[in-house]
């Protein structure tokens, strides 16, 4: 079964600063997606970013970048310039493309606090 | 346009009592998801939709929990029997298509069990 891990329950940044959220991923699997999803306390889950496996190139979306080492099973967020709008729960989340079962398999979440 | 609905945005039951939460998915998606999201359990997967049919029921807890989609549409997941472990938020996803496509969700429907 696949895993997801999530090592930083909390972490707070200061405004405009940058900021890297850890995630590791267990799978026997070759190809899958993995996504990184935002939960602010309006409780609406936000596509933050998305990855293809079979993608070298790390994904990015404005501000929001990966680090997706697949050897090492890690993708992490990078959070650059962080307004106070990014406070929420960030929560990472695998797919596989195998088995017809397209669930998502989330991690424990990161709460991540901007402080002005 | 619209996203994902769901309602009621918040229920409270006493244990015991029957209810039924409705999703209804961003217009032409035809995959429809249901999640749990508990302090203990975190976000877990309850079952999925491919149209009308559920190809994956493996989340459900117990047979206390159904769940139906009518019309390739609106959802309704039903918890029979309610107990204080039920309570939780109840998230509903849809997607254009059933496979790898990304999940949009709704703002989910929390509930409390007395």
């Amino acid at each position: 079964a696949q895993t997801v891990t999530q090592s930083q329950p909390e972490m707070s940044v200061q405004e405009a600063e940058t900021v890297t959220l850890s995630c590791t991923y267990d799978t026997s699997e070759s190809n899958y997606y993995l996504f990184w999803y935002k939960q602010p306390p309006s409780r609406q889950m936000i596509l933050v970013i998305r990855q293809e496996a079979y993608k070298q190139q790390n994904a990015t979306e404005n501000r929001f970048s990966v680090n997706f080492q697949k050897a090492a099973k890690s993708f992490s967020l990078k959070i650059s310039d962080s307004q106070l709008g990014d406070t929420a729960m960030y929560f990472c989340a695998f797919m596989t493309s195998q088995g017809g079962s397209e669930k998502l398999v989330f991690g424990k979440g990161t709460k991540l606090t901007v402080n002005p | 346009g619209a996203g994902v609905s769901q309602s009621p945005s918040n229920k409270v039951t006493e244990k015991g009592k029957d209810v039924e939460l409705r999703c209804d998915p961003i217009s032409g998606h035809t995959a429809l998801y249901w999640y749990r999201q508990s302090l203990g359990q975190g976000l877990e997967f309850l079952i999925y939709f491919q149209g009308n049919s559920a190809p994956d029921k493996s989340g459900l807890p117990s047979d206390r929990f159904s769940a139906e989609r009518t019309g390739g549409s609106v959802s309704t997941l039903t918890i029979q029997r309610t107990q204080q472990e039920d309570s939780a938020v109840y998230l509903c996803a849809s997607s254009l298509v059933w496979g790898t496509d990304t999940q949009y969700f709704g703002p989910g429907t929390r509930l409390t069990v007395l």
